[in-house]
């Protein structure tokens, strides 16, 4: 079956912290995925996305993702986060159509 | 501005009525996404289009849901006798359908979506 596990619900930090969150997948395809950001009453946007190569993806606003074929994972990962960095974060699969994860709630506070 | 335009933004319907909601996608797209999100969850796909071609509907999706993309442009999504379960975000997105080092959905453009309230 084709899915996209997000285990981390909500996480809280505060500024400077490091982040990551984790993205397990289950497809049996080509693999392509994707982290997408919704900041507070903001469409969805493309953080970055994995095709092909390099499996460490770099991104917007200094997120980056590793692409970990054997352990089926697509992590993010922040060194230092901002205030504004406070969003919901999801992870999703290219099954032609892209699946999503349930996605995670950051809170960042200064 | 990602260039997808969603209409209505906000939808509040008596249960049992029927409800449109269109979405404009970036006009060199060929491919066309309907998704919908509720509180605290991922978007949940429903449908989607390769230029006029319905190439997919969610076997979840309950047949009161109907979507169109007559001209390969835009896209209606048509909810008939809605309920109160259907009370949720109804997101569009677009993408260029991309091929040579593989074929690949391409980034998908959101747009801002339809809230769609079922008293």
């Amino acid at each position: 079956a084709q899915s996209v596990s997000q285990h981390n619900h909500h996480v809280i930090l505060s500024e400077a912290a490091s982040l990551e969150l984790g993205c397990n997948y289950s497809y049996g395809g080509t693999v392509n995925l994707f982290w997408y950001v919704q900041y507070p009453g903001q469409h969805l946007q493309l953080l970055l996305k994995y095709f092909s190569g390099d499996p460490l993806v770099k991104g917007i606003k200094g997120f980056e993702a590793e692409f970990i074929k054997s352990k089926f994972s697509f992590n993010l990962r922040k060194p230092s986060v901002q205030w504004s960095d406070t969003a919901e974060y999801f992870c999703a699969l290219d099954t032609d159509k892209l699946i999503f994860g349930t996605g995670t709630r950051l809170q960042v506070f200064p | 501005d990602t260039g997808v335009s969603q209409n209505p933004r906000h939808k509040i319907t008596k249960r049992g009525q029927n409800v449109t909601f269109r979405c404009d996608p970036i006009s060199e797209h060929n491919r066309l996404y309907w998704y919908r999100q509720t509180l605290g969850q991922g978007p949940e796909f429903l449908t989607y289009f390769q230029n006029e071609a319905q190439l997919e509907k969610s076997r979840l999706l309950s047949d009161r849901f109907s979507a169109e993309r007559p001209k390969g442009s835009f896209s209606t999504l048509e909810i008939q006798r809605t309920e109160q379960g259907d009370s949720a975000m109804y997101l569009c997105a677009s993408s260029l359908l991309r091929s040579g080092r593989g074929l690949n959905t391409g980034e998908l453009f959101f747009g801002e979506g339809s809230r769609l309230t079922v008293l």
